[in-house]
């Protein structure tokens, strides 16, 4: 297993412009995690999965944010309508989940979105 | 009762020096308090963590400290090399929070060689 990977590593849309991202979290993990990250700033948590069910979603998360995992694999965040303030990095991480001891998280590299 | 504050913001060691980062947290339910690393273009990965039953814990050149009655955890890199120059957050868990809900804003550090 080679960790978690994103895809892609960068997006330049335009605004009002329609954007996804897919994560491929390590394989036994069955929890994955969403969070958006701006400059100098800690990660912001957007949503979390357990298996295929979305156990928790963030204020943050407006009507244009979306999130599937729909075998409980890869997920999919997807922006409809792309704001300029939505430009950040979008990182993905899995964990095997409390039940395993801490909840210890591996982060992908990240999605670096820029909205122009 | 969410809010986690680090400090400081920025910090610049010599090299070979002790670098020393805090976190101050409210919520006393939290039971596992770890540090992440963050290198630039990468996201963060665990570099310790604390359970509330020990005061501190050892790895390497790094070191984190407990104080439960002054809800703050701190973690000090000793012998600071310039590889160690990155952002290290903070991001307590616990309570009806079993999962790193919550971030400190982080501290880029800078080791001079």
């Amino acid at each position: 297993d080679t960790g978690v990977s994103q895809d892609p590593r960068h997006k330049i849309t335009k605004r009002g412009q329609n954007v996804t991202f897919r994560c491929d979290p390590i394989s036994e993990h069955n929890r994955l995690y969403w969070y958006r990250q701006t400059l100098g700033q800690g990660p912001e948590f957007l949503t979390y999965f357990q298996n295929e069910a979305q156990l928790e979603k963030s204020r943050l998360l407006s009507d244009r944010f979306s999130a599937e995992r729909p075998k409980g694999s890869f997920s999919t965040l997807e922006i409809q309508r792309t704001e300029q303030g939505d430009s950040a990095m979008y990182l993905c991480a899995s964990s095997p989940g409390p039940s395993s001891g801490a909840n210890v998280l591996t982060f992908g590299a990240g999605s670096r979105l820029t909205v122009l | 009762q969410q809010q986690v504050k680090q400090s400081p913001q920025s910090l610049i060691v010599q090299k070979g020096g002790i670098s020393i980062i805090n976190c101050a947290y409210e919520n006393t339910a939290f039971d596992y308090f770890p540090w992440y690393q963050q290198f630039p273009g990468k996201g963060p990965a665990l570099l310790i963590a604390i359970r509330p039953d020990v005061s501190e814990k050892k790895e390497g050149r790094f070191t984190i400290s407990f104080n439960k009655s002054a809800k703050q955890f701190s973690l000090h890199i000793m012998d600071s090399q310039p590889g160690d120059s990155a952002t290290y957050f903070c991001a307590p868990l616990g309570g009806d929070s079993n999962y790193q809900l919550i971030w400190g804003a982080g501290t880029k550090l800078i080791i001079k060689p």
